[in-house]
């Protein structure tokens, strides 16, 4: 079992739709939780950064870690084209390296 | 926001040359920072953390011979891939934490390294 899985996409919705990404990991040490967004052949940039359990919003953004179940989301409210990219979830325990998912490819079709 | 540059984005290079990709944090100071590879669709590599004024330290199955890491200043790093050969043709991002009470990690833009 890999230590961070995510469902690689890709994932298509249309204009304006709720989107939900998700990861789940192995390692109930993990306490820092980042998703990024990243597009083609760009580095990835930084959109949530959550510590802990619990709800963080930014804007369209809003993340979720649910450390019970070692799930975490990433929810996209009235998703816009400009959205259509790669989205990579990455934890950490203090003192150790972060570890990424593979990424969900989402694209959102005007 | 913070953010990370790298220099070139894009250079082609031949087989058993050297090629040296510079990171730099430019509004903050960086402790520590990463080099990743990443290969067409698939997800960022760790290759090693590099900290300011020490030896980078790399991850299992990296040869620290081929890619020689120098983090010479708290806001530049850099990967110099040594005799470069094909299989070496890869997309490598860095990034850079702002401190010790934070850890988040900002990226560079990458670099398309193509070797021919």
């Amino acid at each position: 079992q890999k230590e961070v899985e995510q469902d690689p996409g890709p994932l298509s919705v249309p204009e304006g739709a709720i989107v939900s990404l998700n990861c789940t990991y192995s390692n109930s040490a993990f306490q820092y939780f980042m998703w990024y967004r990243q597009y083609s052949r760009k580095g990835p940039e930084l959109l949530m950064y959550t510590y802990s359990s619990g709800n963080k919003e930014d804007g369209r953004f809003t993340a979720q870690v649910d450390k019970s179940s070692k799930y975490i989301s990433l929810f996209i409210r009235d998703s816009q084209p400009s959205d259509s990219a790669t989205y990579l979830c990455a934890m950490k325990n203090y003192g150790q390296n972060f570890v990424f998912g593979p990424g969900t490819r989402l694209s959102v079709l005007p | 926001g913070a953010v990370v540059s790298q220099h070139p984005s894009w250079v082609i290079c031949k087989s058993g040359t050297s090629v040296k990709i510079e990171c730099r944090s430019l509004d903050f100071q960086a402790t520590t920072m990463f080099w990743y590879r990443q290969f067409p669709k698939q997800s960022l590599m760790l290759m090693a953390t590099s900290n300011e004024g020490s030896k980078a330290t790399y991850e299992q199955g990296v040869e620290k011979d081929k890619f020689l890491i120098n983090h010479a200043s708290l806001t530049l790093s850099t990967l110099t891939v040594t005799s470069a050969h094909p299989e070496d043709s890869s997309f490598y991002i860095c990034s850079a934490e702002p401190g010790t009470a934070s850890y988040e990690q900002y990226f560079g833009p990458g670099t398309r390294l193509t070797v021919t």
